[in-house]
């Protein structure tokens, strides 16, 4: 079983818009983080958002919001106010806290694109 | 201060030949790791590395080897090159700036195997 889905390979969403990327889990771990990375055409992969599973209240970074759910075991990463610059992949990433030397295991990815 | 650089970013090789992708990272961080990026894969950890001299083995180690002689430098091999192992391959390291120790990332180094 994948331990993070992201059923969306590709999104749209008009400049200014909200939107949602989907991100599910798989863990029998308690004690685990959930993390967000966007990766813009140019490559690089940049970190946006952290969220432990222990953390009561849902992470936010300016326009990044992640909707943590921890019964239904979803972290969706939302953004606010779309702007163009927002189109890039965006990965979703689990570390496991029990013996796992801090890996990451990522999703496969959703690409967003912004439109003007 | 430079982070996390990998060396080269771009390389063509030949079915067979052999080549060594180097990681450095000037943040004295203990944990580093090699993933590879295929296109609907997302990035998939090959091996990784605890400290300086310690390696290990992540979800796809078939193919490389690694070596971390010194606590800065991580170095992810190919020996036999396939073309199976034509990707994008990202280096990082683990970041105690970051919350909760999410990583660094180096820019990645594209690969072509023809």
């Amino acid at each position: 079983a994948q331990k993070i889905t992201q059923t969306q390979p590709g999104m749209f969403v008009q400049e200014k818009e909200a939107v949602t990327l989907d991100c599910t889990y798989d863990t029998s771990d308690p004690s685990y983080g959930l993390f967000w990375y966007k990766q813009p055409s140019s490559g690089e992969m940049i970190f946006l958002i952290y969220q432990g599973s222990y953390d009561q209240q849902n992470a936010t970074e300016g326009r990044y919001s992640l909707n943590f759910q921890k019964a239904r075991k979803s972290a969706n990463l939302v953004i606010s106010a779309s702007q163009l610059g927002d189109s890039a992949m965006y990965f979703c990433a689990m570390r496991e806290d029990r013996g796992s030397n801090y890996k990451l295991t990522f999703g496969k990815g959703t690409l967003l694109t912004v439109n003007p | 201060n430079a982070g996390v650089t990998q060396t080269p970013k771009f390389r063509v090789l030949k079915t067979g030949q052999s080549m060594t992708l180097l990681c450095a990272q000037d943040m004295n961080h203990e944990y580093m790791y090699w993933y590879r990026q295929d296109p609907g894969m997302g990035l998939r950890l090959i091996h990784y590395s605890v400290g300086e001299g310690t390696t290990a083995k992540g979800e796809v180690p078939d193919g490389y080897n690694v070596s971390r002689l010194k606590k800065q430098n991580f170095l992810l091999g190919l020996e036999s090159a396939a073309p199976s192992q034509t990707s994008v391959y990202f280096c990082a390291s683990k970041d105690p700036g970051l919350p909760n120790y999410g990583y660094t990332f180096g820019s990645g180094t594209r690969l072509t195997v023809v």
